[in-house]
């Protein structure tokens, strides 16, 4: 089964692009790869998704490798609101995207 | 506003009691979701449901039951709790298809004495 790889956390100082590494060596050729966040005491909510190429949004971009083993979230400019555990999740088409694939999250502290 | 409404927000029970916790959105959605998130494990799917009566079993499912009678309601049902079912507990909903957003709810924190 395909599982995905998160840093326990990261640091980052404010106004500075952040990378958040994701790893799913496992996954197979149509699992969509989602982006969450969770600030605190919030519920998790939705940063950005791909599939094969490179995305952006207003809150963010998702590179994604060649072989689709990997994928980063990248904060262009991170701010003290940005702080919260990003997780990266894979939603398979298989079973229409009813079983997910979580990883454990990587909590983000943002100095200012 | 389109949302995800959980409640009880916060609940103390004992164990053995009977609990619900509802879960209800407006967006007219036909897929929902449960997870739990426990510190050390992040969040884990419990049950999910692809439409009305469609329900199937996520990584977690022991010791919860589910229904979908109707669109907008995804009832978490736990029918005898037990002490390791404390925990944060969060439904969510999305269109059909791998590549919809998910919307989460506000949370449900549930303590089992």
């Amino acid at each position: 089964d395909a599982k995905t790889t998160q840093p326990n956390s990261m640091e980052s100082n404010e106004e500075e692009p952040v990378h958040l590494p994701c790893n799913h060596s496992t996954i197979s050729g149509t699992d969509y790869i989602h982006w969450y966040r969770q600030l605190p005491s919030q519920g998790p909510e939705y940063v950005i998704h791909g599939l094969t190429s490179n995305v952006n949004n207003r809150m963010a971009s998702l590179a994604i490798a060649e072989d689709r083993k990997s994928s980063t979230l990248i904060l262009h400019r991170a701010t003290l609101r940005d702080a919260a555990v990003y997780y990266c999740i894979l939603r398979p088409r298989y079973n229409q995207g009813g079983k997910l694939i979580f990883g454990q999250g990587t909590e983000l502290s943002v100095k200012p | 506003e389109a949302q995800v409404t959980q409640n009880p927000r916060y609940l103390i029970t004992v164990t053995g009691k009977k609990l619900t916790v509802t879960c209800s959105q407006n967006m007219n959605h036909e897929y929902m979701s449960w997870y739990r998130q426990d510190p050390g494990l992040g969040l884990r799917q419990i049950y999910y449901s692809m439409n009305v009566e469609v329900t199937d079993k996520g990584d977690v499912p022991e010791g919860y039951k589910v229904s979908r009678k109707e669109k907008r309601n995804f009832p978490l049902i736990l029918e005898s709790p037990s002490p390791n079912q404390t925990s944060l507990y969060f439904c969510a909903s999305s269109p059909p298809g791998p590549h919809q957003p998910q919307h989460f709810g506000d949370g449900t924190r549930l303590s089992i004495l």
